[in-house]
């Protein structure tokens, strides 16, 4: 079975430029949650979608955006991108609310 | 808004000690409880959760973990840790669709 799949793996991107990060969730998980995790630190929570609708956000600028896709799958959208914004994305899916399972990540660099 | 506190930043122990990692949280409403970990090189992976009911709940390679709602508590258990239980730790709770995560505890098991 394949994981959830995240797309690209690494990224490097210059301040003030945009960025799209793209996930595949597990075939038949209609939830998927976007998360910041920086080094030293636990994930922070970014957004939530179940059904294509969001169900939850965190405390992140309108900078950052996300979408789902008829098939479940999401984008993360980050506008003018900032140095701070550098580090890992993960997107996490699941069945509906039992317990995530994680990508690998996508490393976002900002130089 | 909510938060979650894990106690210890790095723990040490040689193998067959027993662990007990230290979770507690902020909200005082119903959440969903979970404990993650992430082996070296490894993507998170789901340890364990609670939802409802028995308040003792078990999850894969012999960890347990145990909700007590009067202390806001969710601490991770193992009887006799193993090499292999290298990793980092993390509690996360969840309401309405929000997900919050501690910033981790790292373990390191002395063969």
């Amino acid at each position: 079975d394949a994981g959830v799949t995240q797309s690209p793996t690494h990224l490097i991107k210059t301040r003030g430029q945009q960025v799209t990060l793209r996930c595949s969730p597990i075939s038949g998980h209609k939830s998927v949650s976007w998360y910041q995790q920086v080094l030293g630190q636990g994930p922070q929570f970014i957004f939530q979608y179940y059904e294509k609708e969001e169900r939850g956000r965190g405390n992140f600028p309108d900078r950052f955006s996300a979408r789902q896709f008829p098939n479940y799958s999401s984008e993360l959208n980050v506008n003018a991108l900032l140095l701070g914004d550098s580090a890992l994305y993960l997107c996490a899916s699941s069945q509906g609310q039992g317990g995530y399972t994680f990508g690998s990540g996508t490393r976002l660099t900002v130089v | 808004a909510q938060s979650v506190s894990q106690h210890n930043h790095h723990v040490i122990l040689s193998e067959a000690a027993s662990l007990e990692l230290g979770c507690n949280y902020s909200y005082g409403g119903t959440v969903n409880l979970f404990w993650y970990v992430q082996y070296p090189g490894q993507h998170l992976q789901l340890l364990l959760k609670y939802f409802s009911g028995d308040p003792l709940v078990k999850g894969i390679k012999g960890f347990e973990a145990e909700f007590i709602k009067s202390k806001f508590s969710f601490n991770l258990r193992k009887p006799s840790v193993q090499w292999s239980d290298t990793a980092e730790y993390f509690c996360a709770v969840t309401n309405a669709g929000k997900s919050t995560f501690g910033d981790g505890t790292t373990l390191t098991v002395k063969p």
